[in-house]
């Protein structure tokens, strides 16, 4: 098995700019996770998916941030436009529904300048 | 809400030598799970051992044991034998067993430092 992957390793960009990440999950996982991780707030969730619907998206910082779940398989993270203070690492995670132990992927690390 | 704390910024062992990280939560659930996972300098969030609350025998995983006390809400983690590999930042983490999928709630985190 794969595991959990996520594409963009790295990102840097200008403040300003649209930024997307993306994740593929574990095939067959149902559940999908949005975590950001900063010096600040340690790691905090933002968002999670039931079967590709958004269950809990309280932790969404503000309208900047967006994410999507197309299909099992696929999920975006997106922020527009992106600001200095977005910079962190982003991790993605899912879990199978009947199993309760949450894998990460190697997370994106963003820098915002 | 629940909260969970480690109360060990940072920590160091010598190599061969057992370690032992805090990690106390605040809940008033009955029914979670609990987490270890290792973060090393890669960033990668690797799971390193889980129990679950209902369950009284504490879990093992190679060199790695939990000691789980339901009733003080404390869940530290044993490392015996270190290895310089354990080097890492390590957080504690709770999940609510309502739901399946329900959010993690992480500690601090506790970085370790493996001397040779």
């Amino acid at each position: 098995d794969a595991g959990v992957i996520q594409s963009p390793r790295h990102e840097v960009t200008e403040m300003g700019q649209e930024v997307t990440l993306r994740c593929k999950p574990i095939s067959g996982h149902d559940y999908l996770f949005w975590y950001r991780q900063t010096m600040m707030r340690g790691l905090e969730l933002l968002i999670y998916f039931n079967n590709n619907v958004p269950i809990d998206d309280s932790g969404m910082p503000e309208d900047r941030f967006s994410a999507k779940m197309p299909n099992a398989s696929f999920s975006t993270l997106k922020i527009q436009p992106s600001e200095p203070r977005d910079s962190a690492v982003y991790f993605c995670a899912s879990t199978p529904g009947a199993e309760r132990t949450q894998y990460f992927g190697p997370g994106t690390r963003l820098l915002v300048l | 809400a629940q909260t969970v704390t480690q109360s060990q910024p940072e920590m160091s062992v010598q190599e061969a030598e057992t370690v032992t990280l805090s990690c106390t939560y605040d809940t008033s659930e009955s029914d979670y799970y609990l987490f270890w996972y290792k973060q090393p300098p890669s960033r990668q969030m690797i799971l390193v051992i889980r129990q679950e609350a209902y369950k009284q025998q504490n879990a093992t995983e190679n060199r790695f044991s939990v000691n789980f006390q339901k009733a003080a809400k404390s869940f530290s983690l044993k490392i015996s034998d270190s290895q310089l590999g354990d080097a890492a930042m390590y957080f504690c983490a709770y999940r609510s067993g309502k739901t399946s999928g329900s959010r993690l709630t992480f500690g601090e985190g506790t970085q370790l430092t493996v001397n040779p």
